[in-house]
């Protein structure tokens, strides 16, 4: 059964920390992603990995880093957090096998900075 | 600018009777579309996907009508029911396979009323 989990449901920091999100899949993925989900705006793409050790960002990189030292963890970094990075944030993998593009998804992060 | 677009913020429906959602696009270059659904607290799932060569894909209640000419796609769901309540979000891909990530509309909020 496909899965992606994600290391916090809730998480609340303070203006000006450093933030990790962890995601690990289970499924071998070659792709991963991280997204924030925002009302009225959607499901944005902040940055994404095809391997080990590569990153490319996505339509929202600024304020953000990635980090993938092994294939099934995939890590989101804010290396200073700031309130308007208060958002839902996604982790998604995707293997490319099959006729279907589609993402699997973590259950997300609540992420609030004060 | 914004490539997919769902106008509909949120759309209530009777249980029972047929909810449709609606999408349009303007990237042409987009060669799949799919549909997810998100409840409250969790992350997305895959409902549904269409590829642009055909112009209908079946699965159960759900169907997705695609219109390339019009570059429009909708969401039927028939007949509607109370667990079908969530947020539905259209995705679209162009690069062969999601492996650059999806691009999401901002989602439909859809509320089935008993």
């Amino acid at each position: 059964d496909v899965k992606v989990t994600q290391s916090s449901r809730y998480l609340v920091k303070r203006t000006g920390e450093k933030v990790f999100l962890e995601c690990v899949q289970d499924m071998d993925h070659e792709n991963m992603f991280w997204y924030r989900q925002d009302p009225g705006l959607g499901l944005r793409l902040i940055y994404f990995s095809y391997d080990v050790k590569m990153k490319e960002k996505g339509d929202i990189p600024e304020g953000y880093s990635v980090s993938r030292e092994k294939k099934e963890r995939f890590s989101l970094i804010l290396e200073s957090a700031s309130t308007n990075q208060t958002s839902m944030y996604l982790c998604a993998s995707f293997g490319g096998a099959g006729t279907y593009n589609e993402q699997f998804f973590g259950p997300g992060t609540r992420l609030t900075v004060l | 600018d914004q490539q997919v677009k769902q106008n509909s913020p949120s759309l209530s429906v009777q249980e029972g009777r047929i909810s449709i959602l609606n999408c349009d696009y303007t990237n042409s270059m987009f060669d799949y579309f799919l549909w997810y659904k998100k409840y409250p607290a969790e992350g997305p799932t895959f409902l549904i996907s269409i590829s642009s060569i055909k112009d209908k894909n079946e699965d159960g209640r759900f169907t997705v009508f695609l219109n390339k000419s019009a570059k429009h796609l909708s969401l039927h769901i028939v007949p509607s029911q109370p667990g079908d309540s969530a947020v539905y979000f259209c995705a679209a891909d162009n690069s062969g396979g999601g492996a650059d990530g999806l691009t999401f509309g901002k989602g439909t909020h859809l509320i089935i009323q008993p």
